[in-house]
């Protein structure tokens, strides 16, 4: 069967720490590998997305690396603030289905 | 600001009863999602639309739930009857697949079934 698998613990992180989470997907072949912040009582919103034939997309102080070997993207934020506490999810898209892992939920301390 | 809204926003009925969500996609969009949100299962695709047509629903339960598009400005999500383990955040999401291929989420409806 399909899975998206999100790191399960959530993470507590020193600010100016970088935090690195990892998706991990079995029985897919996504086109895009996309990658979403979601806070309390509000919908995800997009930050990056990655194709499939990248390696490597940077955004600011975000990085996504992306290998269809392992089946796994990982998601770095570097310079860790508190403003950057939130849960974040990884999403799958093939053709026009998007699925969601379950999320991880990252608490940068001041 | 374009933006995906739902309504309401929070919802309690009682067993039994039926629900209705709605959603206002992004206009131009071409693809309109609909997931549930809980605790446990995390973010669980419910149904997807392209161009207004249904394309997959196989996770909704079938004897349920339905979800349809009338039109190019509504998306609507029913549950009749409504069980208590229908309680979660329900959230729309609308995008241009095939192109830009993000998907925006509405502010979710909370619903509680007592």
């Amino acid at each position: 069967s399909q899975k998206i698998e999100q790191n399960s613990e959530a993470l507590n992180i020193q600010e100016g720490k970088t935090a690195t989470l990892t998706c991990n997907y079995t029985n897919y072949s996504p086109a895009y590998l996309q990658w979403y912040r979601q806070d309390p009582g509000r919908g995800p919103v997009f930050l990056l997305l990655i194709r499939e034939n990248e390696k490597e997309k940077r955004k600011e102080r975000l990085k996504v690396t992306f290998d269809t070997t392992l089946k796994q993207s990982l998601f770095h934020i570097t310079a860790s603030q508190p403003a950057d506490s939130a849960t974040y999810l990884c999403a799958l898209q093939v053709d026009y289905k998007l699925s969601f892992g379950a999320g991880t939920t990252v608490t940068v301390r001041a | 600001d374009a933006r995906v809204t739902q309504t309401p926003r929070d919802k309690v009925t009682e067993m039994g009863q039926e629900v209705t969500m709605r959603c206002q996609p992004i206009l131009g969009h071409n693809t309109v999602f609909w997931y549930r949100q809980t605790m446990m299962q995390g973010l669980e695709l419910l149904a997807y639309f392209r161009n207004r047509a249904p394309l997959d629903d196989s996770g909704m339960p079938k004897d349920r739930f339905s979800a349809e598009m009338p039109d190019a400005t509504l998306a609507t999500l029913k549950i009749q009857p409504s069980e208590p383990r229908d309680s979660a955040v329900y959230f729309c999401a609308s995008g241009l697949f095939g192109t830009v291929s993000k998907a925006f989420f509405g502010q979710g409806t909370r619903l509680t079934v007592v």
